[in-house]
């Protein structure tokens, strides 16, 4: 079956430790998407890509980065200047990136990142 | 600024009653409104609205667009304890979607 997988599921940071969460998806898709989804808020989008070896900061991008080497995988690294980063994080992908086309975005089961 | 507001917040009614779920939006560019289901992780796409007055029905869900003044409604008649999650309404404009911080419905038996 096609679709996203995110790992882990759950995560510990210890202060100034970086940490990265995986994002693989076998959609075929070209875009790839991180967002952080905190309590009583909607999703903010932290990092976009269009295509490999692209990306595009989101909203909130601040303490956070990512690579795109394969179509196929999207990491997100937190860093230790991200300061708050307990959230629950979702991958998500579409077909394509494009103004001329509308296409739903398929995420992940998403990982709930914590701070010890 | 771009936003895109949910109302209600949350929201409990018994199984058999109708909802309506609201979504107002200020968004640069509009492309299409989406609405989302989430039950405990990944949202799980329901439907997409690009033009003004068109319902989409899917079983005992359905939508509607008014691009004039700016808003959408999710409909679910019948609920079932099943329907119970967070309803995410979620906006295109230009390159970006913009998400809605969702609606949050019980159904009790």
């Amino acid at each position: 079956d096609g679709g996203i997988t995110q790992s882990p599921k759950y995560l510990f940071r210890k202060e100034g430790q970086n940490v990265t969460l995986s994002c693989e998806q076998n959609l075929n898709h070209d875009a790839m998407y991180w967002y952080r989804q905190d309590p009583g808020q909607g999703l903010r989008l932290i990092y976009y890509s269009q295509i490999v070896n692209d990306f595009q900061k989101g909203d909130i991008a601040e303490g956070y980065s990512v690579s795109r080497e394969k179509k196929e995988s999207f990491p997100l690294t937190v860093t230790s200047a991200q300061k708050n980063p307990t959230a629950f994080y979702l991958c998500a992908s579409s077909l394509y990136l494009d103004r001329a086309l509308n296409q739903p975005q398929h995420f992940g089961d998403g990982t709930r990142l914590s701070i010890l | 600024e771009d936003k895109v507001v949910q109302s209600p917040l949350s929201l409990v009614v018994h199984e058999g009653d109708t909802v309506t779920l609201n979504c107002s939006y200020e968004v640069t560019n509009f492309r299409s409104l989406l609405w989302y289901k989430q039950e405990k992780k990944a949202p799980t796409f329901l439907f997409m609205l690009t033009s003004s007055g068109i319902e989409k029905k899917s079983g005992r869900l359905s939508s509607i667009l008014d691009k004039k003044e700016l808003f959408s409604i999710l409909n679910i008649t019948a609920t079932q304890t099943g329907d119970s999650a967070v309803y995410l309404c979620a906006v295109t404009g230009g390159f970006k979607t913009i998400f809605g911080a969702g609606t949050r419905l019980f159904v009790k038996a």
